[in-house]
């Protein structure tokens, strides 16, 4: 199964509202996970099962979608939250894959 | 709180075979609504699975890598490794290990990341 992210990067004020889409080229139902990575860290796992938030994860997070088309939304953009996001499909358990990511810039 | 960390050499030439554990701490290794995993990333690209290994003794690796990737468990240590042979400089990356939780797949918990460069 292949994951695209859109867009690759994007860039955004404080306070924006930010949409990262993710689609699958096979419907995997809600088995998509989606995580925050910074420079030279290791990812961090924000959301479960399309819409379901980690805890911990500040609820401005949010996920949606379900088949093939999912969307993480970030409700008002944190200095914090400049990042690259990852999403990832696992309904092809045991075998996972990754998008390519998006990277959200200043 | 669950901790992950890599080790092995940073340093591997091509041909030769990458080596690499995980050790796991502040939780059992030995659990069946968990598995573990690795996971690499190649400097400035994203993220691909490398293979996982569950609690039952199977082991599931990236059909691109399968024919050259070994995993294998400690239980005793709370470890796991990994093995990469014939390495080739399209390998050197950032490798890290995981927790996979169940149903959902997530990679809850990440080690740090330990790069591995192939040269001679």
């Amino acid at each position: 199964i292949q994951m695209t992210q859109s867009p690759s990067s994007l860039s955004a004020s404080i306070g924006d509202r930010v949409t990262i889409t993710c689609r699958a080229n096979l419907t995997i139902n809600s088995y998509l996970n989606w995580y925050q990575q910074k420079p030279g860290k290791a990812p961090k796992f924000l959301i479960y099962a399309a819409s379901s938030l980690q805890s911990g994860v500040p609820s401005r997070f949010s996920g949606s979608g379900s088949g093939t088309d999912f969307t993480l939304t970030i409700s008002s953009l944190q200095p914090e939250d400049f990042a690259t996001y990852f999403c990832q499909q696992s309904y092809s358990t045991p075998v996972y894959t990754f998008g390519q990511g998006t990277k959200v810039e200043i | 709180q669950l901790q992950l960390q890599e080790s092995g050499p940073g340093l591997v030439k091509p041909s030769e075979t990458l080596s690499l554990t995980c050790t796991v701490s502040g939780g059992s290794i030995n659990s069946s609504r968990y598995h573990w995993g690795w996971i690499r990333q190649p400097p400035g690209r994203g993220l691909e699975w490398i293979g996982s290994f569950y609690y039952s003794g199977n082991t599931y690796c990236n059909p691109s890598l399968k024919s050259r990737v070994t995993i294998s468990v400690d239980t005793s240590k709370s470890q796991f490794s990994l093995k990469v042979t014939s390495v080739t400089a399209a390998d050197t990356a950032v490798y890290f290990c995981a927790r996979v939780g169940s149903p959902w797949g997530e990679f809850d918990y990440w080690g740090q990341g330990t790069l591995v460069t192939v040269s001679s």
